[in-house]
C-alpha cells in the first residue's frame, strides 16, 4: 500500500495562468476528496467523488475550478486564470468507501502553489 | 452548519508529560463523528483518533485517548507520556453521520511541541 500520492508537490506560477494537480488514491479506494488549506487554518472541504462521480461541490469551487477522476482512479484538480488567494496547499485524501461509516480519510502530502 | 473551535493555537509541554488539547463544535445532529488528525513538519496528515458520538465510552489509541462530552459539545485529546515524535499540528474535526454528506470539518489547529 504505497499511500496517495499527489503531483507536483511545489507548484509556482504567475497570476492569470491555468494550473493542474494531480492525486492518486490508494489502491481500490472509491472515495477521493479535495481540500484546501492556507496558512494558519484547517483544511476547508472543496469536492469529492464516489468512483468517478462527483457528489458534492463545496461553494469555495468557484467557477475558475473544476475537478475530474474520469476512471474512478486518479483525480485531477483544474485552476483557471489563476489569483493570488488561490495560494494554499492544496491537499487530497481517499477512503475505501466500503459503505462503512467509520471509513478513515487517508491523505496525501498536498501540493503548494503559489500564485506570484 | 457545523463549526469546530481549537482555541489553544500553540502548546508546549516537555517531553514525557502528559498534555490535553481542546476542541469544542457546534452542531444540531444527534449522531456523527470526530476525529483528530496529526500533521507533522512538512508532511501528511495521520488519523490520531476517532469517536462515534452514539458511545458513550471514551475511545483510546495507545497513548492517546478522548474526552467526549456530547452535552457540552466538548471533544479534547490527551496525549500521555509525551513524545519528540509528537511535535506537529493537531486539527479536530467533525464529520456529519448522513450518507453522502462525508466531508470533513475542521477546526484552526493547535501547534503541539514536545521540548526535550
Amino acid at each position: 500500500d504505497t499511500g496517495v500520492s499527489q503531483d507536483p508537490r511545489h507548484k509556482i506560477t504567475k497570476r492569470g495562468q491555468n494550473v493542474t494537480f494531480r492525486c492518486d488514491p490508494i489502491s481500490e479506494h472509491n472515495r477521493l476528496y479535495w481540500y484546501r488549506q492556507t496558512l494558519g487554518q484547517g483544511p476547508e472541504f472543496l469536492t469529492y467523488f464516489q468512483n468517478e462521480a462527483q457528489l458534492e461541490k463545496s461553494r469555495l469551487l468557484s467557477d475558475r475550478f473544476s475537478a475530474e477522476r474520469p476512471k474512478g482512479s486518479f483525480s485531477t484538480l483544474e485552476i483557471q486564470r489563476t489569483e493570488q488567494g488561490d495560494s494554499a496547499m492544496y491537499l487530497c485524501a481517499s477512503s475505501p468507501g466500503s459503505g462503512q461509516r467509520t471509513d478513515t480519510q487517508y491523505f496525501g502530502p498536498g501540493t503548494r502553489l503559489t500564485v506570484l | 452548519a457545523q463549526t469546530v473551535t481549537q482555541s489553544q493555537p500553540e502548546m508546549s509541554v516537555q517531553e514525557a508529560e502528559t498534555v490535553t488539547l481542546s476542541c469544542t463544535y457546534d452542531t444540531s445532529e444527534n449522531n456523527y463523528y470526530l476525529f483528530w488528525y496529526k500533521q507533522p513538519p512538512s508532511r501528511q496528515m495521520i488519523l490520531v483518533i476517532r469517536q462515534e458520538a452514539y458511545k458513550q465510552q471514551n475511545a483510546t489509541e495507545n497513548r492517546f485517548s478522548v474526552n467526549f462530552q456530547k452535552a457540552a459539545k466538548s471533544f479534547s485529546l490527551k496525549i500521555s507520556d509525551s513524545q519528540l515524535g509528537d511535535t506537529a499540528m493537531y486539527f479536530c474535526a467533525f464529520m456529519n453521520w448522513d450518507f453522502g454528506n462525508e466531508k470533513l470539518t475542521f477546526g484552526t489547529g493547535t501547534r503541539l511541541t514536545i521540548i526535550p
